[in-house]
This record gives C-alpha cells, structure tokens and sequence, in this order.
C-alpha cells in the first residue's frame, strides 16, 4: 500500500487565481495511482478527479488538473479560477483494490480557503 | 438513484452501549468499507469488505464489529461505546478493481457522540 503525505496544514487563494495543493505518495508498486476528493463543511465527500501511473497525460476535470510528477512521486491538485464554493478540506487517496491488498489510505487533508 | 445510504445520521449514547450503524447502496458494488473521521483529520479506516462474504481490518478496528449481510449491506456495530469512539463515520462503497475505476461513492454520514 502506498504512504500518502499531506503537509501544507491550511492553503488561502483569491478568488479567481489557481491554487496547487500538494499530495507525496511512497510506494515501488508500479501500478499506482491516486484519487482526489473534496470535503466541503456539509461534510459530503466529492470524488473531483483520478490520476492512473500508466496515464499518458495528466488528468483534467473542468477547473481541476492533476500535475503527476513521476520521479518526485507527486500529484498535486491544480484548481483553476478559484470560486468561493471551493473552499473546503482536500483529501488524496490511494484506489487500491483488494487484489492489492490496500488500506485505501488517505492523506490527512488541506484545508482551502478561497477569499473573496 | 439513492447511492449509499446510512443510517442513523445523529447518535447519543452512553458508556457501555451498543449499537449499530447501517449501510446500503444500490451500485452493485463488489467492496465497501467503514471509516471514521476526527476533528479535523482525514479519515481512517475501520473495517472493510473487498466483496460478498469476506470482511478486513483496516487502521482502526479495535471495539468494533462488522457484518457484510449481503452484496448491498454493510454494518458498523459498537459492542461497548467508549467516549474515544466519538466521530463522524462514513460509509463508502466501490467496484473493487484496482484502477480509476475504483472511485469511493460516500454516505452522508453518521455523528455519533459517546457521552
């Protein structure tokens, strides 16, 4: 299963700019990839995007893009244009199955605050 | 198109009670899984079932019990609440595979308070 990292204890971005939140993972498995979810202060978790390690490209979702750096083990979440409906808690995840034997660990969460 | 669906939303209990906390979806999904989430941290995992009949510990089983009763239902059941197990618990369900597709649909949520 892979480590996930979340350091950047809390992120503040303007209103309209782009924010970079970052996610490390540590793992030799090959067949990684990792999942992004947002969590707004209702408490729902909502799927925004899947980076694959065989993917071509990065992942691009409407105002969301992953930027997967292979040799750092990154995929940092790209939001575009920030809107104040984005200010919530970020989460990263490893999509493990049970054929790979995974916790489905999650990283420990960012919080983003989007000022008007 | 109901999704994952758990039940009850708010809890009180007491030291020494028990319960139980259910869970269904209707996405024909093969794993679900059971996690908890503190204040201000992420979520951690509790238990979970990679398919029909088979049940796992994830991070944090210690004072819980799991049940999978059939392919939609998968219960949470504290047999001795301790106030440590006071938080938010979230059920989530998938298809299982290790690949894009193995994308967590969440419940809303269960707070539950252990006085």
């Amino acid at each position: 299963a892979q480590k996930i990292t979340q350091t950047q204890p809390g992120m503040f971005v303007q209103e309209k700019e782009a924010v970079t939140l970052d996610c490390t993972y540590d793992t030799s498995d090959p067949s990684y990839g990792l999942f992004w979810y947002k969590q707004p202060s209702s408490g729902e978790m909502i799927f925004l995007i899947y980076q694959g390690s065989y993917d071509q490209q990065n992942a691009t979702e409407g105002r969301y893009s992953l930027n997967f750096q292979k040799a750092r083990k990154s995929a940092n979440l790209v939001i575009s244009a920030s809107q104040l409906g984005d200010s919530a808690m970020y989460f990263c995840l490893d999509p493990g199955g049970p054929g790979a034997n995974s916790k489905l660990t999650f990283g420990k969460g960012i919080t983003l605050s989007v000022r008007p | 198109n109901a999704g994952v669906t758990q039940t009850p939303k708010f809890q009180v209990l007491k030291t020494g009670q028990s319960m139980t906390l259910q869970c269904a979806q209707d996405m024909n999904h093969n794993s679900m899984y059971w996690y908890r989430q503190d204040p201000g941290m992420g979520l951690r995992l509790i238990y979970y079932s990679a398919s029909e009949g088979t049940t796992d510990k994830g991070e944090v089983p210690n004072g819980y019990n799991v049940s999978r009763l059939n392919k939609r239902e998968f219960s949470l059941r504290l047999e001795s609440a301790a106030p440590s197990q006071t938080s938010v618990y979230f059920c989530a369900s998938s298809f299982g595979t290790r690949s894009g597709a193995n994308v967590l649909t969440f419940g809303a949520g269960s707070r539950l308070t252990v006085l």
